[in-house]
């Protein structure tokens, strides 16, 4: 969907490093989501936030965190203590929760 | 927490067929049941969805099935054409999980030409 876009497309990480994910919507979506996929296997979540200034942990929380200071903006930081970050990482929103989701073209990341 | 089990993870057919996938879900309270379709190296785009009011539903070549009692739901998609090679991911939500979706592991549909 035009309305959600991620940035960089592809990202390197070194040891030690801590890399953040852009998540951008102009859809007017109250809530925004952070989900991880690793080849073959299907989408876990790491992060939600169904309103500004307010986020929960998903299932694979740890290692990562969020902020959601703008309605339009949720960005994801994978931090050093990942130790398994290499991953597609696609972001997604939608109206309210429980409505359809709308995802952007993802981010893939490598560990250099 | 819910878990969405979907199979099979891989599927062949050839062109003009019909193809089925089937997931189960755990949650009894779970109400709503999307399916996304992604294709390589793409984002997850939603096909069809369901919510747990109705039976089924329908949209052009693509149907989705729910069977809230033995908590199970389907993707049907009849005359199957090569541009329907993808992977096809269920999802249910529920109440229960502050309405966040659960996915299953996806199926691999392949159509041959």
């Amino acid at each position: 969907d035009g309305g959600i876009t991620q940035s960089p497309k592809y990202l390197f990480r070194k040891e030690g490093q801590n890399v953040t994910l852009s998540c951008e919507q102009n859809l007017n979506h109250d809530a925004m989501y952070w989900y991880r996929q690793d080849p073959g296997q299907g989408l876990r979540l790491i992060y939600y936030s169904q309103i500004v200034n307010d986020f929960q942990k998903g299932d694979i929380a740890e290692g990562y965190s969020v902020s959601r200071e703008k309605k339009e903006s949720f960005p994801l930081t994978v931090t050093s203590a990942q130790k398994n970050p290499t991953a597609f990482y696609l972001c997604a929103s939608s109206r309210l929760s429980n409505q359809p989701q709308h995802f952007g073209d993802g981010t893939r990341l490598s560990i250099l | 927490g819910e878990n969405v089990e979907q199979h099979p993870s891989t599927l062949s057919v050839q062109e003009g067929d019909s193809a089925v996938i089937k997931c189960t879900y755990s949650d009894s309270a779970s109400n709503y049941f999307p399916w996304y379709k992604q294709e390589l190296g793409k984002r997850p785009q939603l096909i069809i969805d369901i919510r747990s009011n109705v039976g089924e539903k329908k949209d052009q070549r693509i149907a989705v099935t729910l069977n809230k009692t033995a908590k199970h739901f389907s993707l049907h998609i009849t005359e199957t054409q090569p541009e329907d090679s993808a992977v096809y991911f269920c999802a249910a939500s529920s109440n229960n999980a502050g309405n966040m979706l659960t996915f299953g592991g996806g199926t691999r549909l392949m159509v041959k030409p």
